[in-house]
């Protein structure tokens, strides 16, 4: 199947920071990435949509300003947790699919910690 | 907007028993996929259906597509320990709405 990489898959940072993390398709052209965050025991809420080379398109209540995403390549979509809050922690996970016909497929997490 | 609901939130079954998890969306489906995230991990892609009334058969795993392209089901049959973990639902209808999921633990 497909194979997607998520990079880093582990972080901790300081409140105030910055952090970017990495969603790569490996061995398709991801069209379509999306981000997703999941708290304990819970479903996976979707962030945003990004189409590569166009802008992203956050769900209602995700602070576009906070969450920068950008999706520059068919391969490579970014996410940028700015100015992190110890309530950002959480665990941050990619997908990405070439058409709508064709399932997602996630990338491992990334599991963020703000202290 | 697409609501997409799962049932049940939670399933305990001893080793051996069958499972059967509900998807029920708000409005018909292109298709539906269904993901397997095991604990600590991933959701891992299990299979997509399409079609009206639609049966796939992966192994123990059995999947169905509802007539009216609004819901749909898994069924596990006789249930192992390596079954254990968390299965999504996702329908799509312009985009994808994951439902909440249904978190299986096997008693051995």
């Amino acid at each position: 199947g497909a194979v997607v990489s998520q990079h880093p898959s582990r972080v901790i940072c300081k409140s105030g920071t910055s952090v970017k993390i990495e969603c790569r398709s490996l061995d398709f052209q991801a069209t379509t990435m999306f981000w997703y965050r999941q708290f304990p025991k819970q479903s996976l809420m979707l962030m945003a949509t990004s189409n590569e080379g166009s802008k992203a398109t956050y769900e209602q209540g995700v602070e576009k300003d906070k969450f920068l995403i950008n999706h520059a390549s068919l391969t490579l979509s970014t996410l940028t947790v700015t100015s992190a809050h110890p309530e950002d922690s959480s665990f941050y996970i990619c997908s990405a699919r070439d058409t709508p016909a064709v399932p997602q497929y996630f990338g491992p997490g990334t599991r963020l910690t703000v202290t | 907007g697409q609501q997409v609901m799962q049932i049940p939130q939670y399933q305990h079954v001893q080793e051996g028993e069958d499972f059967t998890t509900y998807c029920n969306s708000s409005t018909t489906l292109s298709n539906i996929q269904w993901y397997k995230q095991r604990p600590g991990g991933h959701p891992v892609f299990l299979i997509q259906l399409v079609k009206s009334g639609e049966v796939k058969k992966q192994k123990r795993l059995t999947f169905q597509f509802g007539e009216a392209k609004k819901n749909s089901s898994l069924h596990i049959t006789a249930t192992q320990t390596t079954d254990v973990g968390t299965y999504f639902c996702a329908g799509t209808a312009g985009k994808s709405t994951f439902g909440d999921g249904t978190t299986l633990t096997v008693k051995p």
